[in-house]
């Protein structure tokens, strides 16, 4: 995952606050931004994803937004809440890598009650 | 999800011995593939397949082997010569082989070395 850089690696909030987690990514032509949460023990779920013809989407608390020009997407989560604690990965297609998905390092978020 | 079956969920292995875990799927996915996490770790990609009987090494293979001998199956073989293999084993696949499509992971095998 080094060309996939994913940060904070640990993110502490307070219930109800907002959660961002950002990500950059080298491969200009990188087409395919997936956002994964993963509980302990747990396998990693899709929760959201973009790609690289839109700027922005929306479901619900979550939200990803996409600057092309910057190589960078970012995670919003807002109105945490305790749930929401988890691992969360992002990836992106690198064609560099065959056009295969790289993983980021991950980051934990822990939403305090 | 759902139509990922790994197996076993929990495997001891000991010095020296191979192990094989399963991985199955009925999502008619071309590409399959193999991934390894440990503790606090992410994910990071072992073997995968983009179609029946050719697969390719991603970035950790040393000591891994895999088969592709049906489209619906992707064994992975954990070899005595991987030193440390004691992690989260993660199978996945999706179709058109990662070209922008969404992967789905298998419930995951823990491998512990005894």
């Amino acid at each position: 995952g080094e060309n996939v850089e994913q940060h904070p690696s640990t993110l502490s909030v307070q219930e109800g606050d907002s959660a961002v987690i950002k990500c950059t990514y080298s491969d200009s032509a990188s087409n395919y931004f997936p956002w994964y949460k993963q509980e302990l023990g747990k396998r990693p779920q899709l929760i959201i994803d973009i790609r690289s013809n839109v700027g922005e989407k929306k479901d619900q608390r979550i939200a990803v937004t996409l600057n092309k020009t910057a190589k960078h997407f970012s995670l919003h989560i807002t109105e945490t809440q305790p749930e929401d604690s988890a691992v969360y990965f992002c990836a992106a297609t690198l064609m560099e890598y065959g056009n295969k998905l790289v993983f980021g390092a991950g980051t934990i978020l822990r939403v305090k009650s | 999800d759902g139509g990922i079956t790994q197996s076993p969920k929990y495997l001891f292995r000991k010095e020296g011995q191979n192990v094989t875990l399963s991985c199955e799927q009925n999502l008619n996915h071309d590409a399959m593939y193999w991934y390894r996490q440990d503790p606090g770790q992410g994910l990071r990609l072992i073997y995968y397949s983009q179609i029946v009987n050719d697969f390719q090494k991603g970035d950790i293979a040393e000591g891994y082997s895999v088969s592709r001998e049906k489209k619906e199956s992707f064994p992975l073989t954990v070899t005595s010569a991987q030193k440390n293999p004691t992690a989260f084993y993660l199978c996945a696949s999706n179709d058109r082989g990662g070209h922008g499509n969404t992967i789905y992971f298998g419930e995951g095998s823990w491998l512990t070395v005894v």
